[in-house]
């Protein structure tokens, strides 16, 4: 297996403009997760889909996020509009819930810089 | 809700000098542990894991952890560390039964050749 894809690996934009991030998780795995990553607040879960149904978007810093997973093999994490401040790494996970340790594997992450 | 601390957010070694670095949870029930690697500009990667049995895991790459319940710390160890051993190091815990993760904030070790 190809491991968690992401795309791009790196973003540059502009303050106001729109982005998406992209995420193909592991065969099987009907669990998938979105890590947000900086240096002040380390990593941060922002929401996370099981069996393509959002069960916790807590982590969502607000409504200029959203995420969706349309399919067993896809999802989308969305800034609009993007402002300096979002600027960070973005990792998604999946896993095969209900294992008795809950591993979860990691995509290589999106480095986003909004100008 | 759970959380997880690690105390050293840096640390600076030599090489062939041992490694400890320290977690500590707060959770009271049943927990799954972890050490996640991120060697720079890479994704992380499990270094080990404990669900139950030896509370003495090994990892990969001569990583060992010990889950001590009454302390409720999950200590990573390496008796002699490497320069390739130079990356981010993070614990992380999830109540059993439960899918998500929390990470502690990381340790950044710096080995010098």
């Amino acid at each position: 297996d190809a491991g968690v894809i992401q795309s791009p690996r790196h973003e540059v934009t502009e303050m106001g403009q729109e982005v998406t991030l992209r995420c193909k998780p592991i065969s099987g795995h009907n669990s998938l997760f979105w890590y947000r990553q900086t240096m002040m607040r380390g990593l941060e879960l922002l929401i996370y889909f099981n069996n393509n149904v959002p069960i916790d978007d807590s982590g969502m810093p607000e409504d200029r996020f959203s995420a969706k997973m349309p399919n067993a093999s896809f999802s989308t994490l969305k800034i609009q509009p993007s402002e300096p401040r979002d600027s960070a790494v973005y990792f998604c996970a999946s896993h095969i819930p209900g294992q008795a340790y809950n591993e979860q594997f990691f995509g290589p992450g999106t480095r986003l810089t909004v100008l | 809700a759970q959380s997880v601390s690690q105390h050293n957010h840096h640390v600076i070694l030599s090489e062939a000098a041992s490694l400890e670095l320290g977690c500590n949870y707060s959770y009271g029930g049943t927990v799954n542990l972890f050490w996640y690697v991120q060697y720079p500009g890479q994704h992380l990667q499990l270094l080990l894991k404990y669900f139950s049995g030896d509370p003495l895991v090994k990892g990969i790459k001569g990583f060992e952890a010990e889950f001590i319940k009454s302390k409720f710390s999950f200590n990573l160890r390496k008796p002699s560390v490497q320069w390739s051993d130079t990356a981010e190091y993070f614990c992380a815990v999830n109540p059993s039964g439960y899918s998500t993760l929390t990470f502690g904030k990381g340790t950044m070790l710096l080995v010098s050749p």
